[in-house]
């Protein structure tokens, strides 16, 4: 099973604060995901980044894939209410690192406050 | 468009019991999964399928089969339940065309809540 530790697990901040949660792995994958999950409800999909170093930008929330596509950090400018949610990383391994299966980390629960 | 419905929202079973979660799609998706999630654990795959007519085991299968009745439905039966199988289920849907395993976007339910007592 490919790991993805995911840091902070909690993070409570005040409204209109910048903050940044990581994803980060000992290996290699093809691609990366990041899902935001509201109470009571499934996953949803932010973004998908394949290409190493890749940087991709919505509204308020900036992704990265780090250049040895390891690791992936979610930058969330200008906090609101509304961003509050479990955070979600998820790896596609490449063929060749024995598995198939979409991983998924263990989340950062975000609270903003008003 | 529902996209991907799931039904009982809430169940209580006592150990042993059997129980069938359902699973439907109207998005017309070749790939279907089921996924348990649980505090500390993350979204652990249990089964898929690639399309109509096959499934697969993911990470955590044990104690469950699956049945893709057809393009849209996607069941997760448990046979004789266990405390441990107390998780949220969630199923979700992926177009397929590149395989199960792509970098697609996959569309997730509102989750079951199970309880086993």
């Amino acid at each position: 099973t490919q790991l993805l530790e995911q840091s902070p697990q909690f993070l409570s901040i005040q409204e209109g604060e910048n903050l940044t949660v990581y994803c980060n792995s000992s290996s290699v994958f093809s691609s990366l995901q990041w899902y935001r999950q509201e109470p009571g409800e499934g996953p949803v999909l932010l973004v998908t980044v394949v290409t190493g170093g890749e940087v991709k930008k919505l509204k308020r929330l900036t992704f990265q894939f780090g250049d040895a596509r390891k690791d992936s950090s979610l930058h969330i400018t200008a906090a609101q209410p509304g961003d509050t949610g479990l955070y979600l990383c998820a790896g596609l391994p490449y063929s060749g690192a024995g598995s198939y299966q979409l991983t998924f980390g263990k989340g950062t629960k975000l609270s903003v406050i008003p | 468009n529902a996209g991907v419905t799931q039904t009982p929202k809430f169940q209580v079973l006592k150990t042993g019991q059997s129980m069938t979660l359902q699973c439907a799609q109207d998005m017309n998706h070749n790939s279907m999964y089921w996924y348990r999630q649980d505090p500390g654990m993350g979204l652990r795959l249990i089964y898929y399928s690639a399309s109509e007519g096959t499934t697969d085991k993911g990470e955590v299968p044990n104690g469950y089969n699956v049945s893709r009745l057809n393009k849209r439905e996607f069941s997760l039966r448990l046979e004789s339940a266990a405390p441990s199988q107390t998780s949220v289920y969630f199923c979700a849907s992926s177009e397929g065309r590149r395989g199960v395993f792509s970098w697609e976007t996959q569309y997730f339910g509102p989750g079951t809540r199970l309880l086993v007592l």
